[in-house]
């Protein structure tokens, strides 16, 4: 089956320590985005990537990295995780432009210690 | 820039009643509306969702409505079955100008025996 899927599901790191997470997908869409979603609250989008163009999202902190070397594969990086990072990672899919649906992993949840 | 408030935040209802969880939104240009149920611990999934360019939607025991005069859409769903609780989260979007969608704060819907 076509999906979107995210490695690690869950993953612990220390207080400062470079992290990265992976998401690809078999969907062969054009974007890719990351959200971070944190204990109640709705998906927040940090950034997204048509094809090889990046989106920033102006509020988005410089902590956060990313990067989509090829259709499949888009990495999200945290160079310093403070303890405020703890939370679930969403990556998402969609054929973008008139195709808004997008196509949701199952997220990876960070925990920082 | 678009805001979509949700409404409840949290909703209980008698297995078998029907649910009912409102949207607003306020850019008069958004044109596509989604729906995503997040179970716990999971992404969220695409459940329905509607174009600017019909009133009402069904797929089987869901359905949703759009007023584009009020600028309001909403989720019914009918005969809720306990598998029906989780976060709901309203969204919306413009299609063909932005890649992105704007969510809700979401409903947690909880489905009583």
């Amino acid at each position: 089956d076509a999906m979107v899927i995210q490695n690690p599901r869950y993953q612990v790191t220390q207080f400062g320590k470079p992290v990265t997470l992976s998401c690809s997908q078999t969907l062969n869409h054009n974007v890719m985005y990351w959200y971070q979603q944190k204990s109640s609250q709705a998906p927040k989008l940090l950034f997204h990537y048509y094809d090889k163009d990046f989106n920033n999202e102006a509020d988005t902190p410089d902590n956060f990295q990313s990067r989509r070397p090829n259709t499949s594969f888009c990495f999200l990086d945290i160079r310093s995780p403070g303890l405020g990072d703890a939370a679930m990672y969403l990556c998402a899919t969609s054929r973008g432009r008139a195709y808004a649906e997008q196509y949701f992993g199952p997220g990876t949840r960070l925990t920082v210690t | 820039g678009e805001n979509v408030e949700q409404h409840p935040s949290t909703l209980s209802v008698q297995e078998g009643d029907s649910a009912v969880i409102k949207c607003t939104y306020s850019d008069s240009a958004s044109n596509y509306f989604p729906w995503y149920k997040q179970e716990l611990g999971k992404g969220p999934q695409l459940i329905i969702d509607i174009r600017s360019n019909v009133g009402e939607k069904k797929d089987q025991r869901i359905a949703v409505t759009l007023n584009k005069t009020a600028k309001h859409f909403s989720l019914h769903i009918t005969e809720t079955q306990p598998e029906d609780s989780a976060v709901y989260f309203c969204a919306a979007s413009i299609m063909n100008r932005d890649d992105k969608i704007i969510f809700g704060k979401g409903t947690r819907l909880h489905i009583l025996p």
